[in-house]
């Protein structure tokens, strides 16, 4: 099947530092990629809906100044948590969809100390 | 009421059992219905599509009821390596997927 691949894996930062996040799509163009947060014990809860060209659509509640999302080609999306805090702390998950499936990457695990 | 709700868990049975979990949905808009399976720190990958006709895939059943807005997933003799948290996941259609919070399964010998 497609992968999508997550750069860095694992991060830890002090609070305050930003922090991007790097999601590609290795075998297909994706016009549309997702972005997901799950805390422990809980689901995967959409954060935002990353478009090929234009602006992001955020879910309520998703702050859009601090998660900035670029999706500047069809193969690679970023999610930078500015200024993040220990409440950032996370596992975050892009997803980007193919044509009959959703492909998930690896996740990166977010700590801010 | 959340969009996605899942039986509570953990489930904890021996292997060779059979266990079932259920899911409702509450979007009657909703138009595709899977799956997935989440390993400890993993992503979720998906186990498969659900049908109004039924979906079998070897060991594992799944069957979607429109009607009551209900998912349901079997699986029969339990391997340990099903040991594992399965998601229930709608697409509602030009969206996300939208997922249940999971139910985790422990298979012990």
């Amino acid at each position: 099947g497609a992968v999508v691949s997550q750069h860095p894996s694992w991060v830890i930062c002090k609070s305050g530092t930003s922090v991007k996040i790097e999601c590609r799509s290795l075998d297909f163009q994706a016009t549309t990629m997702f972005w997901y947060r799950q805390f422990p014990k809980q689901s995967l809860m959409l954060m935002a809906t990353s478009n090929e060209g234009s602006k992001a659509t955020y879910e309520q509640g998703v702050e859009k100044d601090k998660f900035l999302i670029n999706h500047a080609s069809l193969t690679l999306s970023t999610l930078t948590v500015t200024s993040a805090h220990p409440e950032d702390s996370s596992f975050y998950i892009c997803s980007a969809r193919g044509v009959n499936e959703q492909f998930f990457g690896p996740g990166t695990r977010l700590t801010v100390l | 009421r959340k969009e996605v709700e899942q039986d509570p868990g953990p489930f904890n049975v021996p292997e060779g059992a059979t266990v079932a979990f259920n899911c409702t949905y509450s979007n009657s808009a909703s138009q595709s219905f899977f799956w997935y399976r989440q390993d400890c720190r993993k992503e979720p990958k998906l186990l498969m599509s659900v049908y109004s006709s039924g979906n079998e895939d070897g060991r594992f059943t799944a069957q979607l009821n429109r009607a009551s807005q209900y998912i349901s997933l079997l699986i029969r003799d339990s391997k340990l390596s099903d040991s594992a948290t399965y998601l229930c996941v709608v697409f509602i259609g030009g969206t996300a997927l939208i997922f249940g919070k999971g139910t985790t399964l422990s298979v012990s010998s």
